[in-house]
Order: structure tokens, then sequence, then C-alpha cells
């Protein structure tokens, strides 16, 4: 079966614009989560979608945001870029519902660089 | 709270060599552990999921093992080769989210 698919694989933006990312689960995944990994910080949890609904969120200026669409698709955007957003974005999809039995499965990433 | 830590950072060893990373949680109802390799500008693969009725798994070359009871989880690997040379993450469960330790980057030297 397919993969957890993030789109676009590298983007280029400068200072102030804003981005949206793009993340499709594993057909019947309906929970997606998405994280942001730098060299400083690791891999830091920004927020988790259930059945389009927001269910934990990170500690992430307002300036990240993110919904779920009713075929579990994520997208996550962020709006006047700051050069500290430069980082790979990653998204992940499970299959659970009270709990995450199956594990995470995670996409490609998207590395995000702001100039 | 969930808090995971990785030791060591980085390790480097020469080819052939057996080795183990280790990880260890501080919530110890956790139930279920996951593994995951990330390769340099990559995403993340998941190598093992150990859930917590179970105290290993294996996978090839691979053995994941989980003792909630000490709150710590070991990866194995066996007759390591060059391709091994990874980051190796493990990650336990908190609320709707995975949380992560910060990583061992294997280096296998020919």
């Amino acid at each position: 079966k397919a993969g957890v698919t993030q789109t676009p694989r590298y983007l280029i933006k400068t200072r102030g614009q804003q981005v949206t990312l793009s993340c499709s689960p594993i057909s019947g995944h309906r929970s997606v989560s998405w994280y942001q990994q730098t060299p400083g910080q690791g891999l830091q949890f920004l927020f988790e979608y259930f059945s389009e609904t927001q269910r934990n969120k990170g500690n992430f200026p307002g300036r990240f945001s993110g919904r779920q669409f009713s075929n579990s698709r994520s997208e996550m955007n962020v709006s006047t870029l700051e050069l500290g957003d430069s980082a790979l974005y990653l998204c992940a999809s499970s299959s659970m519902g009270q709990g995450p039995l199956g594990g995470y499965t995670f996409g490609s990433g998207t590395r995000l660089t702001v100039v | 709270k969930q808090e995971v830590t990785q030791i060591p950072a980085a390790l480097s060893v020469p080819e052939g060599e057996n080795l183990v990373l280790n990880c260890s949680f501080t919530d110890s109802a956790i139930y279920n552990l996951q593994w995951f390799r990330q390769d340099p500008g990559k995403g993340l693969t998941s190598l093992l999921l150990i859930q917590s009725s179970q105290r290993e798994q294996t996978s090839g070359r691979l053995n994941a093992s989980l003792d909630k009871s000490s709150g710590r989880s070991t990866l194995y690997i066996a007759a390591s080769q060059p391709g091994d040379s990874a980051t190796y993450l493990c990650a336990g469960p908190g609320a709707q989210k995975l949380v992560f330790g910060q990583g061992t980057r294997l280096t296998i030297n020919p």
C-alpha cells in the first residue's frame, strides 16, 4: 500500500512569506501528526489531527496552523516566515483510535529553507 | 509527562561488530515503543514497534527489547554493515504524539 506522501519535497521562501505543506496519510489512517526537525532542537511536535479535529498542539507560535480534511489529508501553514522556521517538516500517520497500537508511519518530509 | 533519552549520542564501530543502542523513558505506563532510522536529510523509517505485552521484536539483524519496569529499551544490531550508518531514534507515546529521544548517530567503518 502507498506510504505517507508529503509535498512539496523542497521549498525556498523569503522571510515574511507564508507557506503551505501537504500530507496524505496511508489509506485508512485517520490520525495525522506534524513534527519539525532542526539540528539544534531535534524532533518537536507541532500538532495532531484525528477525524478533522485537532487533538493536541505543541508549543509553537500561532503562526503555525494546520487542518485536516474529510479524506484525512492534512495541511500545515506557516505565516510570516522567519529564518528560524527553516527545518525539515515531517508528517506521520497512524491508524490509532484510542491508542496507536499500529505505530506511526512517517513521510519523507518537506525541507523548508527561509532566506 | 513522557521523556525519552538516548545514549550514546554518537557511536563509531568497525564493520562486523555487534552493537547495542540504548533508550530510556520516564513513563512506565508506556504501551509501546518504536525504533526509527533516519538517513541524512530523509524522513523516518520505522524499524521495530514493540507492544507493552511483548518483551522483544526481531527483524533480520535487528532485535529490540522493552523493559517497562526499568524504563529501558535496547536496539541490538548484529554483524553491522556500512549501510547501517544512520541516526537511530526511539520514541514512546505521549498525548496523541510521539516523544522522541535525541537519537544516536551511528557510523560503521569499513
